[in-house]
C-alpha cells in the first residue's frame, strides 16, 4: 500500500478564514513533505518533516503553519491567506535511510482563496 | 535556478507512436532519478526510477535511459496510448542530512496522444 490520503479534496476560503489541510499515511514513513503546485508548473517544496521534526522550511510565509502531531499525520494550518495562495497543495512521504529515495504523493487539496 | 531542465514542454504523438522526453541536470550530488506522471486534478504518481550507476531501465512500455557522463536522462514511452495523455515530470533526489530527501523537479512535459 503506497497511499497518502489528503483531506479535504477541495477548499474555498476567504482571506480572513482559518482552515487546516490534513495528510495521513500508514506506510511507516518517517519523512513527510508539503508542496504547492500552481497550474502548469512543477510542485514546489514548502516544508519537510523528519521524524516528526521540522527539518526544512523553504522560506514559506508565516500564514502557512505546518504541524506533525505523530509519525502518520501532517497538517498545514492556513490563516490570512492571499488570492495568490490559490493552488493545489500536495503532501508526500518517504522512508528515510533506504536507497531508493522515493516520495509518494497524495491526490492533493485544491485551495481557492477568495 | 532550475537544476533539472526538461524538454520539450509539450508533445503530441499518434497512438502507437513513441514519446521521448529529455532531462539534464547539473548537481552531481543527485543520487536517484524518478519520473512522475500526473493527470489533471491528481497528485504526481511515480512511474519509473533509475539509479545513476544504471544506464537503462525498462518497465513495460516505459524506458529510462541514463547518461551519467553527460548528466542527461530520458524517458521513452513505447506504443503510446490515449490513456498516457498526462504531464510527465522528471526529477532528481538528494538525500537530506536529517532524514528523507529533497526532490527537484523538471519543468514538466504535457503529452497528448491522439487516437
Amino acid at each position: 500500500d503506497t497511499e497518502v490520503t489528503q483531506t479535504p479534496k477541495h477548499l474555498v476560503m476567504g482571506m480572513t478564514n482559518k482552515k487546516s489541510l490534513k495528510c495521513e499515511q500508514h506506510m511507516g514513513h518517517r519523512a513527510m513533505y508539503w508542496y504547492k503546485q500552481k497550474a502548469k508548473k512543477p510542485p514546489e517544496l514548502m516544508f519537510v518533516y523528519s521524524y516528526e521534526k521540522l527539518s526544512i522550511n523553504e522560506s514559506v510565509p508565516s500564514r502557512f503553519s505546518p504541524e506533525c502531531p505523530n509519525s502518520s499525520l501532517l497538517n498545514l494550518h492556513l490563516h490570512a491567506l492571499q488570492p495568490e495562495d490559490s493552488a493545489l497543495y500536495l503532501c508526500a512521504s518517504s522512508q528515510p535511510g533506504q536507497g531508493k529515495n522515493i516520495q509518494y504523493f497524495g491526490a492533493g487539496t485544491r485551495l481557492s482563496v477568495l | 535556478q532550475q537544476q533539472v531542465k526538461q524538454s520539450p514542454q509539450s508533445l503530441i504523438v499518434q497512438k502507437g507512436g513513441i514519446s521521448i522526453i529529455n532531462c539534464a541536470y547539473e548537481n552531481t550530488a543527485f543520487d536517484y532519478f524518478p519520473w512522475y506522471q500526473q493527470f489533471p486534478g491528481k497528485g504526481p504518481a511515480l512511474l519509473i526510477a533509475i539509479r545513476p550507476d544504471v544506464s537503462e531501465k525498462k518497465e513495460g512500455r516505459f524506458t529510462i535511459s541514463f547518461n551519467k557522463s553527460a548528466k542527461q536522462f530520458s524517458l521513452h514511452i513505447m506504443d503510446s496510448q490515449p490513456g498516457d495523455s498526462a504531464t510527465y515530470f522528471c526529477a532528481a533526489t538528494q538525500r537530506l542530512k536529517a532524514a528523507g530527501n529533497k526532490l527537484t523537479f523538471g519543468g514538466g512535459t504535457r503529452v497528448l496522444v491522439k487516437p
